[in-house]
């Protein structure tokens, strides 16, 4: 039984490029989320998802990041036209359901990114 | 706002006791949870608290206060390898988990 996967687990892009985060949620879970981790820090939440749907992206910049999980293939979080300060680790969790008092998410191993 | 409280960093012996404290005060409250996070590594899930009350589960034991907004986590026989970060998690009514920055747990022999 898989857990969350992610990937690429390191990427190194430079200053104006494009970073593209893959997560695959746990079998079975159709919610996922993705946080932003900064060194020393806790974790921000960014964006909610559910299959081909967003259902809060209130944690996430208005400019050059979006976020899909399309019907068929992993959740996508891109940044274009990196800067410096998007380097981060970030990481994705999943959930068998959302609108219930327990809900564990399950994270995945996330993807570290450095901008240069 | 929604804000939670931890300690930055706590230093403990390998063998005692170590309370980690987390207060919150959030829109809503439908549970809070702990998570440990090995440096480098994703957090992986220690303990749910929804009512009143002390949960042990093994090492581990989580209390939460709803009126108080207070939680705290006890780790008892501490090892060398509970050397992590502790991160306090409170799901608001929402739904949405808004989480501490978590706290740095240093083991010495």
């Amino acid at each position: 039984n898989a857990g969350v996967m992610q990937n690429p687990r390191h990427l190194v892009r430079r200053r104006g490029q494009e970073a593209r985060l893959r997560c695959s949620p746990m079998k079975g879970h159709s919610h996922v989320y993705w946080y932003r981790q900064l060194p020393e820090e806790g974790l921000k939440f960014m964006v909610y998802l559910q299959k081909e749907n967003i259902i809060d992206e209130s944690g996430m910049p208005k400019e050059r990041f979006s976020a899909e999980f399309p019907k068929e293939g992993p959740s996508i979080l891109r940044i274009q036209q990196v800067v410096r300060g998007d380097s981060a680790a970030y990481f994705c969790a999943s959930s068998l359901k959302r609108e219930a008092s327990y809900n564990e998410q399950f994270f995945g191993p996330g993807t570290r990114l450095t901008v240069l | 706002g929604q804000n939670i409280d931890q300690p930055t960093e706590m230093t403990a012996t390998e063998g005692a006791i170590v309370q980690i404290n987390c207060t919150y005060q959030t829109s809503g409250f439908n549970g809070l949870f702990w998570y440990q996070q090995h440096a480098g590594e994703a957090p992986t899930f220690l303990s749910y608290n929804v009512l009143d009350g002390l949960e042990e589960k093994g090492r581990f034991s989580s209390f939460l206060s709803r009126s108080k907004g207070y939680s705290y986590l006890l780790l008892k026989e501490l090892q060398m390898k509970d050397s992590a970060s502790y991160l306090c998690a409170v799901m608001d009514s929402n739904y949405q988990l808004i989480w501490g920055a978590g706290t740095k747990l240093i083991i010495k022999p």
